[in-house]
């Protein structure tokens, strides 16, 4: 059974810090590991996308993989009210059509 | 920004009755998929679509569920007979294998099986 792990939370952070978001997974046959957003009745919006070891930055956000240690985190530098949400973590096989397999999310709030 | 877009965004329905819902996925994308979720469960895989057939599926794709692709730019997801558990939002999704298998996903469809 392939599972992906995550603190559901929530995770409270003041606004402007660093919050940081963690994922383990239990197939090591996985290639890619994704960050999606989801504020509460909406669908999940993709933020971030990892395929290689160690560490990918976009804007406020950087994305870290360690494949020995079966790990994705994710960091949100300079937190806003905005970023309040649940952040799901997903990975798959990296072969085009396969199932993207989702932990239950971890709720963030950032408080201003 | 091209994106996947959903129809009907709430639909109520019977126990028994058979659903259809629609989706437009992004118009260059290959892949197509339909996920659910459950209030206040995760997201969860139901069939990956390719080439106008089925390319993967998971337990939760029983007999019941079918996809379609009935012309050049829609796909469906069809529910024979609704059962109460089937109350869930789905969720379209597309991606473009030639960018990488980034998924990306419909605004969904909120089925309520009364």
């Amino acid at each position: 059974q392939k599972e992906v792990e995550q603190n559901s939370g929530p995770l409270s952070v003041p606004e402007g810090a660093i919050a940081s978001l963690n994922c383990t997974y239990s197939d090591r046959g996985s290639q890619s590991f994704f960050w999606y957003r989801q504020y509460s009745g909406k669908s999940p919006e993709l933020i971030m996308f990892i395929y290689s070891n160690g560490d990918k930055e976009d804007g406020r956000f950087t994305a870290q993989l360690n494949k020995a240690s079966q790990y994705v985190s994710l960091l949100i530098r300079d937190s806003q009210p905005s970023d309040s949400a649940t952040y799901l973590c997903a990975v798959n096989a990296r072969q085009a059509g396969t199932a993207l397999i989702f932990g239950k999310g971890t709720t963030l709030s950032v408080s201003s | 920004e091209p994106e996947v877009t959903q129809t009907p965004s709430h639909q109520v329905t019977q126990m028994g009755q058979e659903v259809i819902l629609r989706c437009v996925p992004i118009s260059n994308h290959l892949y197509f998929y339909w996920y659910r979720q459950i209030l206040g469960q995760k997201v969860e895989f139901l069939v990956s679509f390719y080439n106008n057939e089925i390319s993967e599926k998971s337990e939760i794709f029983d007999d019941q569920f079918s996809v379609e692709r009935p012309d050049g730019s829609n796909f469906t997801l069809k529910i024979r007979s609704t059962k109460l558990e089937d109350s869930a939002m789905y969720f379209c999704a597309s991606s473009d294998p030639s960018g990488g298998t980034e998924a990306f996903f419909g605004q969904g469809t909120r089925l309520t099986v009364v």
